[in-house]
């Protein structure tokens, strides 16, 4: 049972374009979202977060909105810049990412931007 | 940011064999570490929450006998597969929480790729 999907495994952009990256949940009581960033190799990083009592969480070129009626939550970054180019994550958890509540995470979406 | 060392990177056993996995942070103590499992085209999947110094919390489906966990220490917690499978090639990864911090300061190592043969 997949409580956070992603349901586009890869996404192509032009550099300076948006970047607009997807997440659906099942598990109405998560409240607390994350996104995370992969780049080959390494550990997934933290990206940028949302709790469920907004609806939009801006840091610097990447956004995160959040809507809960839809369970649906997008990761909108621009410009898009050619370093953009990794895997990302969405993650959810159910206690507002306290220190014991655990991360359910989705199946990554390997954005590449485009030169 | 904060460094968690995680290695091997890469192992190949054969089947039968046990296999330790080795989780560090590198600069900052780790009361709590999760190790996950990520199968190809598939999310990473929480296996069980590491605790310093107690018993390990199992997610459902996980054998604690067979995928043995300690932290003994603030820095260092080990995933050792034990008589390993090919079903048990897939790839591990392990997190580690600052004591007291959100899941912000959830920083990962860069895993272990698992070939039992």
């Amino acid at each position: 049972d997949q409580q956070v999907k992603q349901n586009s495994p890869s996404l192509s952009v032009q550099e300076g374009r948006i970047s607009i990256l997807n997440c659906d949940y099942t598990n109405s009581m998560f409240d607390y979202f994350l996104w995370y960033k992969k780049y080959p190799a390494e550990g997934p990083t933290f990206l940028i977060s949302i709790s469920s009592i907004k609806d939009k969480n801006e840091d610097g070129r990447f956004t995160v909105f959040l809507n809960k009626s839809a369970k649906h939550l997008s990761l909108h970054i621009v410009p898009s810049q050619p370093g953009d180019s990794a895997v990302y994550f969405c993650a959810a958890s159910d206690g507002l990412g306290g220190a014991t509540n655990k991360l359910i995470f989705g199946t990554g979406t390997l954005l590449a931007v485009q030169p | 940011g904060a460094v968690v060392s995680q290695h091997p990177s890469w192992v190949i056993c054969k089947s039968g064999t046990s296999v330790k996995i080795e989780c560090r942070s590198l600069d900052f103590q780790a009361t709590t570490m999760f190790w996950y499992r990520q199968f190809p085209k598939q999310s990473l999947m929480l296996m069980a929450t590491s605790n310093e110094g107690s018993k390990a919390t199992y997610e459902q489906g996980v054998e604690k006998d067979k995928f043995l966990i300690n932290h003994a220490s603030l820095t260092l917690s080990t995933l050792t597969v034990t008589s390993a499978h090919p079903e048990d090639s897939s790839f591990y990864i392990c997190s580690a929480r600052i004591r007291g911090q959100g899941d912000e300061k959830l920083f990962f190592g860069s895993g272990t790729q698992l070939s039992v043969l």
